[in-house]
Parts: C-alpha cells; structure tokens; sequence
C-alpha cells in the first residue's frame, strides 16, 4: 500500500516556466514533508521541506505547498532551468517518527526542462 | 568533506552468494539508514538505526541484516542473495533534530 504517490512518472517544460510537481498521502500522521532531487548516479539530494503546522515554504526558485485537508502536496520550481532536470521525490515522515528519522518516499518524478 | 561514503559502487553476485554493503560518515551523524531504490516503487526503507547500538526493520528487512558497527558506521548483509535483491541500495544519515537525511551516491548491486 503506497502511502505516499507520485502519480505522474514525468514531467516535460520549457526552460523559464514554471514547472509543478505533485504528491499525494495517505497517512494523516504524516507531519513533515521533504522534496529530494536525484541526478543520475548520484544519490538524492535535500532540496526543501515543510512541517505540518505550514501551508508554504519557500526558498529561492522552489516552493512547497501543502493542503492537508486534501492530503497533497506540490513542489513549484519558477523559474525552470535545463539545470533542474532531475527525478524528484516526495517524503514524509510520521508523527512518533521524528526521532527516528524514517522517511517514506513516493515513486518519483522525472522532470525535463527543455531550453 | 566526503558526507556519506558507500563501497563498492558496483556489484555483481550469483543467487546464493553473500555480501556486506559498507556505509560511513564523517558528519557525526547519530542515525543512520539503508534504502534501496527499484523502477516505479521510490526508494523502500530497509534498515535503519536511529542511534548507536539500535537497529530497526523497515519497509523491506526480509533477506538483509545489518550490524550498526560504531556511530561512523552502519553496513549491510546480504546472506544469500536472490534476484529480487538486485538494485540500487542508498546509504544516509541524519543528526539529531533535524529533518532531512544525507545520502551516499548508492551501490548498485546485480544477482544473476
């Protein structure tokens, strides 16, 4: 049972567009959310995060969104760079599991930028 | 500052063979986790060990084991190894209070 979906594999956009990744839960004990990126042959990379008590947070080009009455999450890049091509994940983490540090991950992304 | 380093990168095994995944970090880290990554299921929980001297099942266990070797060091055994085994396995770590896991550059492991 996947508690956390990517329901789209990939994503294709024009350099300088915004490009809008999504995620989806299904753990209302969920109450921290993390976006990763991963380049090929390389290991995932922190890119941002948001606690469950926020609706956004931003840094630079990425922002996150949560709604938690509807279980989702989006990660907006603006503006998309050929750099930002990547597969990208969506995490959360459970209540009760802060200490621990267990992440569960959803499928993935795979976003195209093209120049 | 090498973070989280992961031998080997590559691996190939025959079905039955056993091996050890090695992990280390240099960030003083006190938890430390083993993920493995297949197409169209993200990266699965494995093992992880929230301090030193503690080790936890995760999604996945079935078929591994680990030894939390000191607060550096965290490995993982494959003790008779299957096809389905076959992947790519990440290493990460984490301190206290923070969020966010730092991850190695992964081994890629193939059971023929």
């Amino acid at each position: 049972d996947q508690q956390v979906k990517q329901n789209s594999p990939s994503l294709s956009v024009q350099e300088g567009r915004i490009s809008i990744l999504n995620c989806d839960y299904t753990n209302s004990m969920f109450d921290y959310f993390l976006w990763y990126k991963k380049y090929p042959a390389e290991g995932p990379t922190f890119l941002i995060s948001i606690s469950s008590i926020k609706d956004k947070n931003e840094d630079g080009r990425f922002t996150v969104f949560l709604n938690k009455s509807a279980k989702h999450l989006s990660l907006h890049i603006v503006p998309s760079q050929p750099g930002d091509s990547a597969v990208y994940f969506c995490a959360a983490s459970a209540i009760g599991s802060s200490n621990t540090g267990k992440l569960i991950f959803g499928q993935g992304t795979t976003l195209q930028v093209k120049p | 500052n090498a973070g989280v380093t992961q031998t080997p990168k590559f691996q190939v095994l025959k079905t039955g063979q056993s091996m050890t995944l090695q992990c280390a970090q240099d960030m003083n880290h006190n938890s430390m986790y083993w993920y493995r990554q297949d197409p169209g299921m993200g990266l699965r929980l494995i093992y992880y060990s929230a301090s030193e001297g503690t080790t936890d099942k995760g999604e996945v266990p079935n078929g591994y084991n680990v030894s939390r070797l000191n607060k550096r060091e965290f490995s993982l055994r494959l003790e008779s190894a299957a096809p389905s085994q076959t992947s790519v396995y990440f290493c990460a770590s984490k301190r206290v209070g923070a969020g966010e896991l730092f991850f190695g550059e992964g081994s890629r492991l193939t059971v023929l």
